[in-house]
């Protein structure tokens, strides 16, 4: 079955930019999960929705990231005004929500991000 | 978070066993124990989880020591697949996001 997407795979953009990273959970899927993985680290939490509310964005760094599940599948982190040391993987996962404590996350293969 | 130490990286052979060693002295009583591997250029997968009792899938074993202070991800027969960076996590209950440390690069040899 179809398992979760990122796209773009690849992004390169100029310092001051803006992006747009886009995440397709396993449908059905109620938990959506976004994580950060600067190079040679493990990945970082950053903000957690359940369905369409964003419950948790205590990992978020700046005011410049934005995360936003409008319907409740489809997710967009976006960052306003790029900066070098927001070069990173970032990692979405999706989960059922059945049970926090036993939940399996399942992670798509994340879009990394060049800041020049 | 609790938190819980691995070593930086281990080395084995193809066909063995590997046991990754993970220490978590800090568990409180309702954390889980996860364990989850990257592979080279992909996102995270979970692998197995335990809360007192061993635990058995088709990929892993997991051992967890009767205080729970430490625990053992058990790869019976390691191809070289397996090559991947393993994390330890422990997650408590009402707990959502996965905490990641540096976790074990495993390294297999043909």
């Amino acid at each position: 079955g179809a398992g979760v997407s990122q796209s773009p795979r690849y992004k390169v953009a100029k310092r001051g930019q803006d992006v747009a990273l886009r995440c397709d959970p396993i449908s059905g899927h109620v938990s959506l999960f976004w994580y950060q993985q600067a190079l040679g680290q493990g990945p970082e939490f950053l903000t957690y929705f359940q369905n369409e509310a964003q419950l948790d964005k205590s990992g978020l760094p700046s005011d410049r990231f934005f995360a936003e599940r409008p319907e409740g599948s489809v997710s967009t982190l976006k960052i306003q005004r790029t900066q070098q040391e927001d070069s990173a993987v970032y990692l979405c996962a999706s989960s059922q929500d059945r049970a926090p404590s036993t939940d399996t996350q399942y992670f798509g293969p994340g879009t990394r991000l060049t800041v020049l | 978070d609790a938190k819980t130490t691995q070593p930086n990286s281990m080395e084995s052979n193809e066909e063995e066993p590997v046991h990754l060693p993970c220490n978590h002295s800090t568990i409180s009583g309702t954390d889980y124990i996860h364990w989850y591997r990257q592979l080279p250029s992909q996102g995270p997968e979970y692998v197995i989880h335990g809360l007192t009792s061993n635990v058995n899938n088709r990929m892993a074993s997991l051992a967890i020591a009767e205080d729970r202070k430490s625990s053992t991800l058990i790869l019976h027969r390691a191809t070289l697949r397996d090559a991947a960076v393993y994390y330890c996590i422990l997650n408590g209950q009402g707990a959502q996001k996965l905490v990641f440390g540096q976790g074990t690069r495993l390294t297999i040899n043909p």
